[in-house]
């Protein structure tokens, strides 16, 4: 089946302009991740949504960054105002829900974002 | 605090030649799940195994294999008989049970497969 869908691939911008990166999960998948991938910090957490209850930003670097995630799909991931240091792979993931077993996280192919 | 440490950040290695990859691990929790994902050039992570933490049991696939001690919070992943086609970056990441699961990462450890 499908795997996670990320668009677009990458996105060149210029400092202070807001950007929206997207994230299509696998079907059925109630679990969505949002991650960043840099040379400096490596991999990390910033946002977790699961079905209808309230998201866990406790990972968001500044306010700035936002997520939602409509109708229990479809997650859109905001950065505003970007800066140099915003400049990473971002990386989504969804599994069929932590609780449930197994529960494994499928990544998708990332939004390389430059912020120019 | 959960942390994971990848010491190795880069091995080179022959064709054929084994190689292990070390991971040592960091929670408080007694239930948790430790993973190994691989990076190949083209950029996506590649599931490759989960193991819970009351599961001690050593796993083989093909010529890849897991050794997980919870005594020295180790979860160690050796590849036999390493080919070309094993060059990435490989993460063994953790995450503890309960709330979101997210996923700690470990810096990674780059292999490189010469022929």
């Amino acid at each position: 089946g499908a795997g996670v869908s990320q668009s677009p691939s990458n996105k060149v911008t210029e400092k202070g302009k807001d950007v929206e990166l997207r994230c299509d999960p696998i079907s059925g998948h109630t679990a969505l991740y949002w991650y960043r991938q840099s040379l400096g910090q490596g991999l990390e957490f910033l946002i977790y949504f699961q079905g209808n209850s309230a998201p866990d930003k406790s990972g968001l670097p500044s306010d700035r960054f936002s997520a939602e995630r409509t109708g229990g799909s479809v997650s859109t991931l905001t950065i505003q105002r970007t800066q140099q240091e915003d400049s990473a792979v971002y990386l989504c993931a969804s599994s069929p829900s932590p609780g449930q077993r197994p529960n494994t996280q499928y990544f998708g192919p990332g939004t390389r974002l430059t912020v120019l | 605090a959960q942390k994971v440490t990848q010491a190795q950040t880069e091995i080179s290695v022959v064709e054929k030649e084994d190689v292990t990859l070390d991971c040592v691990y960091e929670t408080r929790d007694t239930t948790y799940y430790l993973f190994w994902y691989k990076q190949p050039p083209s950029g996506e992570l590649v599931f490759l195994i989960r193991r819970n933490s009351f599961d001690e049991q050593n796993e083989i696939s093909g010529r890849y294999s897991w050794n997980f001690q919870k005594s020295t919070s180790s979860f160690n992943f050796t590849i036999t008989a390493s080919q070309v086609v094993d060059s990435a970056v490989y993460f063994c990441a953790l995450s503890e049970a309960g709330g979101s699961e997210k996923l700690v990462f470990g810096k990674g450890t780059k292999l490189t497969v010469n022929p």
